[in-house]
């Protein structure tokens, strides 16, 4: 166990709906990272927030976004959804920023949706 | 930009020894990391190296070399559990975001 949690675990919807994922960090981390995982493929980059702000940005599609509230949880909101968007999404976090190893990336154990 | 390659599957055999090599152009390197990921699980963090050289932890050891962009993971007595895919990933100093590569598959047989 990472001490990353997320919800919901799985999550089955329709083409054009909009959903929200969670995700609460290890405790004390500050950053926090989104990924998403199609089947059989790497892991891509969407966005990074670090202490409420955003820090980084990936090949996040201008229909996904997100936030880290004051608690340090975040949300990732998917909307329009599209075929191509059923894949696991996962959170990740960290102390800090990118680099050094004590910025080593905890990741939970993903949502897995699935757009019909 | 950033390019990440590594093989997309290898196979070994248990008891064996397995080198899976990345190599990477970056700019604002800040450290490469090596994580397991189990199918459908989420991945683990199993290395990181940000100076030249060699870093050994158990049966699991990871190189680095900065002028040749290029990193390798080495595991040792090799069992059936290592069986996964392993995630090369590098660390940026500007945009702080950790690119990863597409993972290598390793199988191993008994």
């Amino acid at each position: 166990d990472s001490g990353v949690t997320q919800t919901p675990k799985h999550l089955i919807t329709a083409t054009g709906q909009r959903v929200t994922l969670r995700c609460s960090p290890r405790s004390g981390d500050l950053s926090v990272y989104w990924y998403q995982q199609s089947l059989d493929q790497g892991l891509q980059f969407l966005i990074q927030y670090y202490n409420g702000e955003e820090r980084a940005k990936g090949n996040i599609l201008e229909r996904f976004s997100a936030q880290q509230f004051p608690d340090l949880h975040s949300e990732l909101n998917l909307s329009s959804l599209e075929l191509g968007d059923s894949a696991l999404y996962f959170c990740a976090s960290s102390p800090g920023l990118a680099g050094g190893s004590y910025n080593e990336q905890f990741f939970g154990p993903g949502t897995r949706l699935t757009v019909l | 930009g950033q390019n990440i390659d590594q093989p997309t599957e290898m196979t070994a055999t248990e008891g064996a020894i397995v080198q899976i090599n990345c190599t990477y152009q970056t700019s604002g390197f800040n450290g490469l990391f090596w994580y397991q990921q189990h199918a459908g699980e989420a991945p683990t963090f199993l290395s990181y190296n940000v100076l030249d050289g060699l870093e050994e932890k158990g049966r699991f050891s990871s190189f680095l070399s900065r002028s040749k962009g290029y990193s390798y993971l080495l595991l040792k007595e090799l069992q059936m559990k290592d069986s996964a895919s392993y995630l090369c990933a590098v660390a940026h100093t500007g945009g702080f975001k950790t690119i990863f590569g597409a993972g290598t598959r390793l199988f191993v047989k008994a």
